[in-house]
C-alpha cells in the first residue's frame, strides 16, 4: 500500500524567511513520482515542483527546492523568501501505479 | 489558451438523487483524472479517463461513473447519493505522454448533499 504523511497541519514563516514543509511516503514500487501541488484560497490546485524518484538530484524551481531522501522516504519542499502569495494549503503527493495525496499543510505568511 | 473548467461551481442535492458534473480539459490534453476532496483532507483519486476509456481507478464504488468524450472533455456521475459524498470534485487533464505526471486542476465543484 502506498502513503503520504503531512506532519505539519499548520505552519507559519516571516515574510522573506525561510519554511521547509515536511512530506514522508512510503511505496513498494521502484519507480515513482514526488509532487507537491499548491491549493490557494481560490481552490484551484496548482503544481510546485515534480522529482523522479530514479534522479539522485534534487528539483528545484525559482525559490523552491526539495530535500529528496530517498533510503529515508522523505521529499520536503523548501520555499525560500517567502512571499505572501506563498499562503496556501500544500499537498504533497506519491505517484507509482496510482496518485495519493497527503492531508496537507497550511501556510501562513506573516508581514 | 483556456484552462481546465468546471461546471457547475456550486451544487445541492439531497441523499438517494443522481448527479453529473462536468469538466472542459485544456486544449490539447487527452487525459483527464477526477478527485474526490473532502473539507480537511487532500483529493482521493477517484478515476482517469485517456482517449475515452477509463484506464484507472480509485477506491470508490461502482456508483461513481464517468465518461470522457471525443474532445476529451469529461463527465463524472455519481447515484445514490450519500451524505459523505459532500465534497469538493476536481477534474485535473494532461497533455499527452505525460500520465498524471503534469496535471492542470480545475477550480472545481463543491457539492453538497443533504
Amino acid at each position: 500500500a502506498q502513503t503520504v504523511t503531512q506532519s505539519q497541519p499548520e505552519m507559519s514563516v516571516q515574510e522573506a524567511e525561510t519554511v521547509t514543509l515536511s512530506c514522508t511516503y512510503d511505496t513498494s514500487e521502484s519507480d515513482y513520482y514526488l509532487f507537491w501541488y499548491k491549493q490557494p484560497p481560490s481552490r484551484q490546485m496548482i503544481l510546485v515542483i515534480r522529482q523522479e524518484a530514479y534522479k539522485q538530484q534534487n528539483a528545484t524551481e525559482n525559490r523552491f527546492s526539495v530535500n529528496f531522501q530517498k533510503a529515508a522516504k522523505s521529499f520536503s519542499l523548501k520555499i525560500s523568501d517567502s512571499q505572501l502569495g506563498d499562503a496556501a494549503m500544500y499537498f504533497c503527493a506519491l505517484r507509482a501505479d496510482k496518485i495519493i495525496f497527503g492531508k496537507g499543510t497550511r501556510l501562513h505568511i506573516l508581514p | 489558451e483556456t484552462g481546465v473548467t468546471q461546471s457547475p461551481t456550486h451544487l445541492i442535492k439531497t441523499r438517494g438523487q443522481q448527479v453529473t458534473l462536468r469538466c472542459s480539459s485544456q486544449s490539447g490534453h487527452n487525459t483527464v483524472s477526477w478527485y474526490q476532496q473532502a473539507l480537511g483532507q487532500g483529493p482521493q483519486f477517484i478515476f482517469q479517463y485517456y482517449r475515452e476509456e477509463e484506464n484507472g481507478r480509485g477506491n470508490f464504488p461502482p456508483r461513481f461513473s464517468g465518461l470522457q468524450f471525443p474532445n476529451y472533455s469529461s463527465e463524472l456521475n455519481v447515484n445514490a447519493l450519500e451524505l459523505d459524498d459532500s465534497a469538493l470534485y476536481l477534474c485535473a487533464s494532461s497533455p499527452p505522454g505525460t500520465a498524471v505526471n503534469e496535471q492542470f486542476f480545475g477550480p472545481g465543484t463543491r457539492l453538497t448533499v443533504l
